[in-house]
Order: structure tokens, then C-alpha cells, then sequence
């Protein structure tokens, strides 16, 4: 079966920085997306990376290493706006977008 | 511009009632996705329409139907509701064609259904 696999909840400090790990085992890889979802709200794109390698967008960053079926996504300068829920989904070998159940994450003043 | 709107907002329906959650874009998008969220659950499909007059079954489309008669529109019917419905609906919708930098799906706001 197909399986993603994300941490179900994190906490980090505002001001300080954050990793959110995200391992997928898929039938076959064309594209990994990082979504946002504040409570309440439709998920926002946040990156997209079909390459390994690391994608810098501002204060946050994403990776991928597609040989260890990983990626993370890096927050930076946490705000308190970014406690939110963050969603990892792969695009398989059939152009499927398969996800994540999410990872909330809580910042703490 | 719009994007993707989604009506009702939220909806209490009695089980055993039809019920359709509409949902229009206005970005020209080919793609188009109806999905269920879940607590605890990651986001789950349950029809899709990868362009206008076609349509196909995602991961749980059972009790559900669509049809995709125009590019804007993809409404989701429940032809007789049940409470395992009761979820958060989101349309979705993307630009599907080859060489497109970013294939990502842009979200409706939701619909809050709940079936008692």
C-alpha cells in the first residue's frame, strides 16, 4: 500500500526554528508539495520539489532526498502565525496526489 | 480574483436526505478534486475530473456522485446521506497540462457538512 508517513503534532518556540520530517512509501515519485492549513481554512501551497535537494522560499525551506523517500520542511524566525497544520503529498506513478494525515504544528511565545 | 468558492459554508442535514455541494472556479483550471477531511485523517478523494465532460472515482466514492458538465463547474451530490458524511468538503482544481512549472491544486474554502 501507499503510506505517508508525518509526526502527528510539534511544538517549537516563536523565534526559533523548526523541522517537520515527512517519509512516503509510494508507487513510484513524480513530486513531492508541502500545504499549510491554518484551523478552520483550505490548505495553501507552500512548495513543490520533484528534484533532490534543498528548495529556499523566504523563512521556510523544503528538502528532498528521493533515494531515502524523505523530505522535510524547515521553518525559520518561527511567527506566531505559523502554528497551523502542515501537509506533506506525493504524486505517484499514476499522477495521484497521496497525503499526509498532517502535522500540527503549536508555537509557544 | 475569486479562485474556488464553495457553497454552503456549512449545512445540517437529516440522514437519508440528497444534498449537492457546489463549486465553481474561475481560473480555467482542467483538474478538478472533491475530497473529505477527516480528523486524524489526511485529506482523501473522492471524485475527480481531469477535464470537462469526464469524471473518475477516487478513494472513497462511495454514496457520492458528480458531474462535470462546464470547465467551472464540479458539483458533489449525496444521494442519501448518511452520518459517516459528516466531514469537511473541499474542492480543489489545478492546471493539468504538460511543462506547467508547479502543478499544484488551489483549495475552496470548504464546506462543513454534518448529518444527523
Amino acid at each position: 500500500g501507499q503510506n505517508i508517513d508525518q509526526p502527528t503534532e510539534m511544538t517549537a518556540t516563536e523565534g526559533a526554528i523548526v523541522q517537520i520530517n515527512c517519509t512516503y512509501q509510494t508507487s513510484g515519485f513524480n513530486g513531492l508539495f508541502w500545504y499549510q492549513q491554518h484551523a478552520g481554512e483550505a490548505p495553501t501551497f507552500l512548495s513543490y520539489n520533484v528534484l533532490d535537494g534543498l528548495e529556499e522560499k523566504g523563512r521556510f525551506s523544503s528538502f528532498l532526498s528521493r533515494s531515502k523517500g524523505y523530505s522535510y520542511l524547515l521553518l525559520k524566525e518561527l511567527q506566531m502565525k505559523d502554528s497551523a497544520s502542515y501537509l506533506c503529498a506525493v504524486i505517484d506513478s499514476n499522477y495521484q496526489l497521496i497525503w499526509g494525515a498532517g502535522t500540527k504544528l503549536i508555537i509557544k511565545p | 480574483t475569486a479562485g474556488i468558492t464553495q457553497a454552503p459554508t456549512s449545512q445540517i442535514l437529516a440522514a437519508g436526505r440528497s444534498m449537492t455541494l457546489r463549486c465553481t472556479q474561475d481560473m480555467r483550471h482542467n483538474a478538478m478534486y472533491w475530497y473529505r477531511q477527516d480528523l486524524g485523517l489526511g485529506l482523501r478523494l473522492i471524485h475527480y475530473s481531469n477535464t470537462a465532460g469526464t469524471t473518475g472515482k477516487g478513494e472513497v466514492p462511495d454514496g457520492y456522485s458528480v458531474s462535470r458538465a462546464n470547465t467551472d463547474d464540479f458539483p458533489l451530490t449525496l444521494a442519501s446521506a448518511v452520518p459517516s458524511q459528516t466531514s469537511v468538503y473541499f474542492c480543489a482544481s489545478s492546471d493539468e497540462t504538460s511543462g506547467r512549472a508547479q502543478p499544484h491544486q488551489f483549495f475552496g474554502p470548504g464546506t462543513r457538512l454534518t448529518v444527523l
